[in-house]
């Protein structure tokens, strides 16, 4: 299994310019999430979903959109981008009911300019 | 969710065991506490989990007193590779949709 991937590893925008960051997991399962994790600071929820068709608001949704239109991807579309997204941003998928265990991705840097 | 509260930062030696306490003041009777690592330029992992009394694995001990008002993430005979930010979270996983993540403790091991 390869767990839980993300693309790109890295990423350059200028303000203003939108994009995507994509997850997948191998695993079934599905509970998958975003959260971005600025410098010295824990991670806070973008998005989740607990299953296909079906997403929910976390703690920091504005500038941000996703869709679960299958068990395996997650994208995270970042619509007008802002120097303020400049972050981590940490994919994760758990089992459903076990949303305590999530396997996080390697996440993706982006620097928004 | 419960709020959790963590020492920001703690220092050890290669050897030693560190203990890393959590306080959960707030705690309700439906939550679990669960602590994960992160390393350096990695996503957090997943390392124990427990409701009351001790909990150990191959990475570390949990221990979590009567009143459950504050849990102790044990590690023994830490390794420079020990070194990483610990979170301790709390929360009704069987019902809640979503971690909350505090500052966590940021651990130094040292040779």
């Amino acid at each position: 299994n390869a767990g839980v991937t993300q693309t790109p590893k890295f990423q350059v925008l200028k303000t203003g310019q939108s994009m995507t960051l994509q997850c997948a997991q191998d695993m079934n399962h599905e509970y998958m999430s975003w959260y971005r994790q600025d410098p010295g600071m824990g991670l806070r929820l973008i998005h989740y979903s607990v299953g296909a068709g079906i997403t929910d608001q976390g703690e920091v949704p504005n500038g941000y959109n996703v869709s679960r239109s299958t068990t395996e991807d997650f994208p995270l579309r970042l619509l007008s981008a802002a120097p303020s997204q400049t972050s981590v941003y940490f994919c994760a998928s758990a089992l459903a009911g076990a949303q305590e265990t999530q396997y996080f991705g390697p996440g993706t840097r982006l620097l928004v300019l | 969710l419960a709020k959790t509260t963590q020492p920001i930062s703690m220092d050890s030696y290669e050897g030693q065991e560190v203990n890393i306490t959590c306080s959960h003041n707030n705690i309700a009777t439906n939550d679990y506490i669960t602590w994960y690592q992160q390393f350096p330029s990695q996503g957090p992992r997943f390392i124990i989990q427990g409701y009351k009394t001790k909990v150990t694995n191959e990475v570390a001990s949990l221990f979590i007193p009567a009143d459950r008002k504050s849990s102790t993430l044990s590690l023994p005979r830490v390794s420079l590779s020990d070194t990483a930010v610990y979170y301790c979270l709390v929360g009704d996983w069987g019902s809640a949709r979503q971690l909350t993540f505090g500052s966590g403790t940021q651990l130094t091991v040292l040779p």
